[in-house]
């Protein structure tokens, strides 16, 4: 079936540790997203790509860093610097530059140990 | 700039009672879209509706519907005789006309559905 996987499910990070969250999509969409969820809060944007080797700083970059070698992955890091990083983290993509949806992963819970 | 309002936080109905979960926005374009996503327990977002702004007729899709209504900025969706498996986060989203990237999230309604 088409769509977005994420992996893993759960991720634990030490102080001072960078860890990669994954985000794979089948469905040959141009556009994906990172977006962060906060307990009673809404998505907020974090980083996007419309094409491969491109991406663009949405509205909370700091403390994190992508890729996108390859169309159908979009992998984010949470470095070190993002001080509070315990989150939900959604990965998305859409096709073309209009007004398509966007279709979601099933998510990533992110805690600090 | 844009804003998506969402003034409940939480509802909470007994099942088959009707429900209808509010979603006011700000926007000074004049070509914009409208979503609304559904967020199960499972953790993903899933899209249920997107309305351009240039039409305003209501959309029925079985028990859901939706009133979007431009004079007073909003994008009702009402859950006719709700059901235990419609419990999940709301949220109602804006986006620019054209090219735009950039989906601008409410904070959600919390639907619970009892028995």
């Amino acid at each position: 079936d088409g769509g977005i996987t994420q992996s893993p499910k759960y991720l634990f990070r030490k102080e001072g540790q960078n860890v990669t969250l994954s985000c794979e999509q089948n469905l040959n969409h141009d556009a994906m997203y990172w977006y962060r969820q906060d307990p009673g809060q809404g998505l907020r944007l974090i980083y996007y790509s419309q094409i491969v080797n491109d991406f663009q700083k949405g509205d909370i970059a700091e403390g994190y860093s992508v890729s996108r070698e390859k169309k159908e992955s979009f992998p984010l890091t949470v470095t070190s610097a993002q001080k509070n990083p315990t989150a939900f983290y959604l990965c998305a993509s859409k096709q073309g530059v209009g007004n398509q949806p966007q279709h979601f992963g099933d998510g990533t819970r992110l805690s600090i140990l | 700039a844009q804003k998506v309002t969402q003034a409940q936080t939480e509802i909470s109905v007994v099942e088959k009672e009707d429900v209808t979960l509010d979603c006011v926005y700000e926007t000074r374009d004049t070509t914009y879209y409208l979503f609304w996503y559904k967020q199960p327990p499972s953790g993903e977002l899933v899209f249920l509706i997107r309305r351009n702004s240039f039409d305003e007729q209501n959309e029925i899709s079985g028990r859901y519907s939706w009133n979007f209504q431009k004079s007073t900025s909003s994008f009702n969706f009402t859950i006719t005789a709700s059901q235990v498996v419609d419990s999940a986060v709301y949220f109602c989203a804006l986006t620019r006309g054209g090219s735009s990237y950039k989906l601008i999230f409410g904070s959600g309604t919390r639907l619970l559905v009892r028995p």
